[in-house]
């Protein structure tokens, strides 16, 4: 039981760049949250799903794109990577709304 | 709008010494409180949510309606517990299906 995995660990892009940052869960959550942390603000979520085929913009969604074809992936894109991206990215789920959330290590991406 | 605050980035204290983590909310309703914590180089992790009423490694934190508050506290502070502290907030209301992160607490624990 891996529960939540996330995939690069780490990246570095050029800007103008695209790329896709897989999270996958073995816990069969229906919920999948994407997050960027970033100091001094905490974790602020960009994009969110509550079950397959669903997809909902969270706080912080602008320059992102998000799919949840499986129930246990949840997958988040950058179109064109721009150097505001340059964060730790987590990938969460959750078995219900308003239950904890299961995160996972999080992806270091710079954009140059 | 529902908001958690935390208006510490940072908090230093002895080993041994008492800890007590803020946090603030504002929501409209009954929410849930949970506290996070993220030590170095793992993932970050639920500490204890309000409704348990548990003592996890040490740590409580209590529901304050009137004051909106859910501070963290340990009566004595040990090394391990040097990590990134969040706070954070959910509720019917809370924007659909989503959890509200406070800024995160950076605690330091010197020897």
């Amino acid at each position: 039981n891996a529960g939540v995995t996330q995939t690069p660990k780490f990246r570095v892009l050029k800007t103008g760049q695209s790329m896709t940052l897989l999270c996958a869960q073995d816990m069969n959550h229906e919920y999948m949250y994407w997050y960027r942390q970033d100091p001094g603000m905490g974790l602020r979520l960009i994009h969110y799903s509550v079950g397959e085929g669903t997809t909902a913009k969270g706080e912080v969604p602008d320059g992102y794109n998000v799919s949840r074809l499986k129930k246990q992936n949840f997958l988040l894109g950058l179109e064109s990577a721009a150097p505001s991206q340059t964060s730790v990215y987590f990938c969460a789920s959750s078995y219900e709304e308003l239950q904890p959330q299961h995160f996972g290590d999080g992806t270091r991406l710079s954009i140059l | 709008a529902q908001r958690v605050t935390q208006p510490e980035k940072l908090l230093s204290v002895f080993k041994g010494a008492p800890v007590e983590l803020k946090c603030n909310y504002s929501y409209s309703g009954s929410p849930e409180l949970f506290w996070y914590v993220q030590y170095s180089r793992q993932r970050l992790q639920l500490l204890l949510r309000h409704i348990s009423r548990e003592s996890i490694k040490g740590f409580t934190a209590d529901l304050n309606k009137g004051e909106t508050s859910f501070h963290l506290k340990k009566p004595f502070a040990q090394e391990e517990d040097s990590a990134m502290y969040y706070c954070a907030l959910s509720g019917p209301h809370s924007s659909a299906s989503k959890i509200i992160f406070g800024s995160g607490t950076r605690l330091s624990i010197r020897p």
